[in-house]
This record gives C-alpha cells, structure tokens and sequence, in this order.
C-alpha cells in the first residue's frame, strides 16, 4: 500500500471550511484514497473515499489532483464535533485483504 | 441496521494470563479485522478474518490469536499477556467486494498490570 504524508495539526474557526492535505506519490493505479477519523475515545469513523474523481457525500468532500499523488478532505462547515483525528489511507478497495495503515494523522482542532 | 459492538469496554489484568476480547459485526457484513491502538499511536493492523479463515496479519506474535463464527461474530485472544499489550483493541468489519469503508467499534480497553 502506498504511503501517506499528513500535516501533524491545523486549526479551524467554527463555520469555516477545514481542508486537510494529503500527500500520497506512489499511489498505484488500483489505489483508492480512504479518510477517516477518530474522535476522542471512539473508534475510527469512515468519512469518504475515492479513486480519482472528486466525491461528495453528506459529512466531506474529497478532491484528488489529476495526478492522484494528493488530496484534500473538505468540511465545508466545521463544527466543535469535527475536533478530532483525520486519517488518511491508501488502499486496495474492494479485496479481502483489507489492511488499513493507519499513520499518526493530522488532529484537528475546530475553535469556537 | 446496527453497528459494531464490542465487549467488554474495560478489562484489566494480570501479566501472563490470557484474555478474550468480543466483536459483533454489523449486519450484512462477513469480514472483520482487529486492531491494537496504544496510547497517542494510530491504530495498528492485527489480523482480518473472511469466511472464517485468517486471510491477513499484521506483524504480531501468534500469541494473538481469533476466530470468526459463522455467524460473523468473532474473537481476539491474546495468550501470555504482557504490560505492551495495553492498548484500545478495536474491531472493524466490512463487506468484502463491496466498495466501501469499515465500521469500527468503540474498542475494549485492555489494561495489564
């Protein structure tokens, strides 16, 4: 699985958007781009994935570059709830050896 | 449709007895995966079950060892503790070929003294 590179912390005004970066170069043509979270606490929480085109769904936006070597995670309207730890992953979707890697994450912190 | 449960959420032990930590899947899905995710670390890959047969391991020791029923619930069992093995053990469970994300439990916290 291809690596992943993330910013170790950002901060967000409430209501603004938050965007995370992702760096993955050697992302492999079969690779998708997974982002999930993890609140204080909890387990991780799958939040969107894609392979090469931009996805939309009710909690994010991901937006691949044309070369799939980074993306960036949307929360259009961050709340005090998006406190949390973002993950980004690489992988091979839809196979039965699902192994996430999970790196250290980027924490962000949503201020009021 | 229900999610990921795990049992216990706490559990303390002694160094060098055994523990069996508990997963129920969410409906619909028929491969699981365990993670062990130490204090300030990201989660890290234990093994994954399909069809009830081990077909993925992180590099742990075999004193970590599962099981998956038919039913798609399954086990994490850890032989001859140690004090490292205190962590958040989280399980996951997916439909495999079906293109999506995994849904996690909220861990069992395992703590050895």
């Amino acid at each position: 699985d291809a690596k992943t590179t993330q910013p170790p912390s950002m901060d967000c005004a409430e209501g603004r958007a938050a965007n995370l970066p992702c760096n993955h170069s050697t992302i492999s043509g079969n690779e998708y781009v997974y982002w999930y979270r993890q609140i204080h606490s909890q387990g991780p929480q799958y939040i969107i994935h894609g392979l090469k085109n931009n996805e939309t769904n009710e909690m994010a936006s991901l937006i691949i570059t044309e070369d799939r070597k980074s993306s960036t995670l949307i929360l259009p309207h961050a709340t005090l709830r998006d406190t949390a730890v973002y993950y980004c992953i690489v992988i091979i979707s839809g196979t039965s050896y699902g192994k996430l890697t999970f790196g250290q994450g980027t924490i962000l912190t949503v201020h009021p | 449709e229900t999610g990921v449960t795990q049992s216990p959420t706490h559990l303390i032990k002694t160094r060098g007895q055994q523990v069996t930590l508990r997963c129920s899947s969410q409906s619909g899905h028929n491969t699981v995966s365990w993670y062990q995710q130490a204090l300030g670390q990201g989660p890290q890959f234990i093994f994954q079950y399909y069809r009830e047969e081990e077909n993925g391991r992180g590099n742990f020791p075999p004193r970590f060892s599962g099981l998956q029923f038919p039913n798609y619930s399954s086990e994490l069992n850890v032989n001859a503790l140690e004090l490292d093995d205190s962590a958040l053990y989280l399980c996951a469970s997916t439909q495999t070929g079906a293109n999506y994300g995994y849904t996690f439990g909220s861990g069992t916290r395992l703590t050895v003294v």
